[in-house]
C-alpha cells in the first residue's frame, strides 16, 4: 500500500529550543493523522492527532499542522526537554470515508536527540 | 489500571521452533492489532481483528498466526515458516471496531532467533 515518509531519520536539538519533525504522506485520501512517540525499548504513545478538516492542532507544548495541498504533516515540540528525546512516528488511515480497518500506515520515524 | 500487557518482554528461540506472544487488553476495545518493528523501520501490520472469532491478514502476514477467541486476547504465534522473525513485536488496540482510529500500544516483546 501507499507508504507515509519522514524527510530526516534524525534530528538533534538544544535543550529549550523549538523541534519540528516533519512528514510527508502520499494517500490523498487520508484523513485522520497521529504523531506517536517512543522511547526506547516501549510501545508508542500517542501525542496529537488531527482531522482531514483541520490545518492545526495545539495540543500541551506541542502542535501539529497539517497542508493537504502538498501532503504534509508536521509536528512542532515548543521548549524541548531531555524527556523528549525518543523517535516519532506519523501515522495516517481513513477513519471517516469508510475505509482504514486494518489500521494505520506508519512512517519510519524520526529520532529527536535532545543536545544538553 | 486499565491498559495492555505484552509478554514476554524478551523472548529467545531456536530456529524452527514456534514461539506465541501474549497480548491482553482490559480496555474492552473490539479491535486489536499485531505490529513487526525493525530497527529504523516503521511499524508493518501482521493481523488485526476486529471482533472476536474473526481475524484479516495485515500487511506481513506470512509465517504468522493469531486467535481470538476472546475480546480481551489475542496471541500471536511466530512459526518456524518466519525467515527473518527476530524483531520487535507490538500489539495494539483500538476502541473502533470498522475503521482505524488512535492505537493503544503495549510495552512490546522482543524475540531473538539464536
Amino acid at each position: 500500500g501507499e507508504s507515509v515518509g519522514l524527510h530526516l531519520p534524525t534530528l538533534s536539538v538544544q535543550e529549550g529550543d523549538n523541534s519540528i519533525i516533519n512528514c510527508a504522506y502520499s494517500n490523498s485520501a487520508s484523513d485522520y493523522f497521529i504523531w506517536y512517540k517512543q522511547e526506547s525499548g516501549k510501545g508508542p504513545q500517542f501525542i496529537i492527532d488531527i482531522r482531514s478538516n483541520m490545518d492545526k492542532r495545539q495540543g500541551q507544548r506541542v502542535t501539529v499542522l497539517l497542508n493537504k495541498t502538498v501532503k504534509h504533516l508536521s509536528l512542532q515540540i515548543a521548549a524541548t526537554q531531555p524527556g523528549d528525546s525518543a523517535v516519532y512516528f506519523c501515522a495516517e488511515t481513513l477513519i471517516f470515508s469508510g475505509g482504514g480497518a486494518d489500521g494505520l500506515t506508519f512512517g519510519k520515524g524520526t529520532h529527536l536527540i535532545i543536545q544538553p | 489500571d486499565g491498559g495492555i500487557t505484552q509478554s514476554p518482554k524478551y523472548l529467545f528461540r531456536k530456529e524452527g521452533q514456534n514461539v506465541t506472544l501474549s497480548c491482553e487488553q482490559n480496555l474492552n476495545h473490539d479491535a486489536m492489532y499485531w505490529y513487526r518493528q525493525d530497527p529504523g523501520q516503521g511499524l508493518r501490520l501482521i493481523y488485526y481483528s476486529q471482533i472476536v472469532n474473526d481475524f484479516q491478514k495485515g500487511d506481513i502476514a506470512e509465517g504468522y498466526s493469531v486467535s481470538r477467541e476472546k475480546k480481551e486476547s489475542f496471541p500471536l504465534t511466530v512459526t518456524s515458516a518466519q525467515k527473518n522473525p527476530t524483531a520487535f513485536y507490538l500489539c495494539a488496540s483500538s476502541p473502533l471496531a470498522r475503521n482505524g482510529g488512535e492505537l493503544f500500544f503495549g510495552e512490546g516483546s522482543r524475540l531473538t532467533v539464536l
